[in-house]
């Protein structure tokens, strides 16, 4: 069974370009998540998507968005980049729509803002 | 433990030797609890996952103990091996709400 994919791998940027970050679930999951994880620091929230819905969102500005297809699959939207954006973005797939259930990541997104 | 910035608790073995890590959760309603493995470079990798019901889960080497009194989460890994060097994160659930983070243990194993 394929994981978590992530695309692309690396992406590099310059401040206050735009930058878009795709993921796709473990085939069956419903939930897609997005964390950000800056160099040496935890993993924080940023948004989770179920059923192609906004379910909650961390304490990130409006900058920060996206959205869940029809597939399951999902996109996160970074505008007007700053240099502290510069992270590994992560994104995690779970078979349903509580919370308590496993989380599964993909391998990242390895974001580079110049 | 907490870890300030860049600088992440530690925790140094011998290959064989067991490892114990620690985490101290901060909602006492939390009920659900997951501890990760993140290899450098790579995205977190699920190694076991309790919930409040219970004190105590066992997998292939590695044992999740639950002490709900004192916020308490520990995980404990068996004839450590070079492959486990890396870093280690628990994190904590309520009900429907995502999951919550610790900052992480790096685990050495040396040969």
């Amino acid at each position: 069974e394929a994981g978590v994919t992530q695309s692309p791998t690396h992406l590099i940027k310059t401040r206050g370009q735009q930058a878009t970050l795709r993921c796709s679930p473990i085939s069956g999951h419903t939930s897609v998540y997005w964390y950000q994880q800056a160099l040496g620091l935890g993993l924080q929230f940023l948004l989770w998507y179920d059923e192609g819905e906004e379910r909650n969102r961390g304490n990130f500005p409006p900058r920060f968005s996206g959205r869940q297809f029809p597939n399951y699959s999902s996109e996160l939207n970074v505008n007007a980049l700053e240099l502290e954006d510069s992270a590994l973005y992560l994104c995690a797939s779970s078979s349903r729509l509580a919370g308590g259930e496993a989380q599964y990541f993909g391998p990242g997104t390895r974001l580079l803002v110049l | 433990g907490e870890s300030v910035g860049l600088h992440l608790p530690t925790l140094s073995v011998q290959e064989g030797d067991n490892s114990i890590i620690n985490c101290a959760y901060s909602n006492s309603a939390s009920d659900y609890f997951i501890w990760y493995k993140q290899e450098s470079g790579k995205g977190p990798q699920f190694i076991i996952d309790i919930r409040s019901n219970m004190d105590k889960r066992q997998g292939q080497r590695v044992t999740v103990l639950l002490n709900k009194t004192v916020k308490h989460l520990s995980l404990q890994i068996a004839a450590t091996q070079p492959g486990d060097s890396a870093v280690y994160f628990c994190a904590e659930a309520t009900g429907y709400s995502t999951l919550t983070f610790g900052k992480g243990t790096m685990l050495l194993v040396s040969p």
